[in-house]
């Protein structure tokens, strides 16, 4: 079975443009997850998808957002960037959604703000 | 908020060391702690779920043990290799995964 694949795995952009991050899952998963991390930070979570609904949502602000597909592929959207939101952006898949769930990883997006 | 806290952040040991990690997160309302594995430029592989108090996982030369009352859980690596070398990381997992911040081991041959 393929892995979790995500792009693009690189990007530049500048403050204030927004980007747009794709991942698509495992075949037969339904559970998508995004993580950010940042230097000297954990895996921070962002959002969890599961059959095209919001599960759960971390901390963040307004400007991320995210949906699933009825693929169960996800994306996720980041308005207005800052030069904060530079990091290496995450997504995990999973068969269901819940606590005994491994989730795999895929290769992540690094995303660079100027 | 949820705290999970790893130590030593990192550590440098010679091939052939046996080494091991901690892991400690809220004692309270415990669901399941994972462990994963993140080697450099690669993407973080799932080692472990645990569950259940006094658990132990076994998966080659890496091990791991869990106790929900006091709230830790350990990752031992036996007769350490270079290809150990990696950042570990556990999550605690409730609604959603809490990270640590890992710990980063290397492994000199």
């Amino acid at each position: 079975k393929a892995g979790v694949t995500q792009t693009p795995r690189y990007l530049i952009k500048t403050r204030g443009q927004q980007v747009t991050l794709s991942c698509s899952p495992i075949s037969g998963h339904r559970s998508v997850s995004w993580y950010q991390q940042t230097p000297g930070q954990g895996l921070q979570f962002l959002f969890e998808y599961f059959s095209e609904t919001q599960r759960n949502k971390g901390n963040f602000p307004g400007r991320f957002s995210g949906r699933q597909f009825s693929n169960s592929r996800s994306e996720m959207n980041v308005s207005t960037l800052e030069l904060g939101d530079s990091a290496l952006y995450l997504c995990a898949s999973s068969q269901q959604s819940g606590s005994l769930e491994t989730q795999y990883f895929g290769p992540g997006t690094r995303l660079l703000v100027l | 908020i949820l705290n999970v806290e790893q130590s030593p952040q990192s550590l440098h040991v010679q091939e052939g060391d046996s080494t091991n990690f901690t892991c400690s997160f809220p004692s309270s309302n415990f669901y399941a702690l994972h462990w994963y594995r993140w080697e450099t430029a690669k993407s973080p592989e799932a080692l472990f779920v645990m569950t259940l108090n006094g658990d132990e996982k076994k998966k080659g030369r890496i091990s791991a043990t869990l106790n929900t009352k006091e709230g830790y859980s350990y990752l031992y690596i036996k007769g350490s290799q270079p290809e150990d070398s990696a950042t570990y990381l556990c999550a605690f997992r409730k609604e959603k995964l809490v990270f640590g911040t890992g710990t980063r081991l290397l492994v000199s041959p």
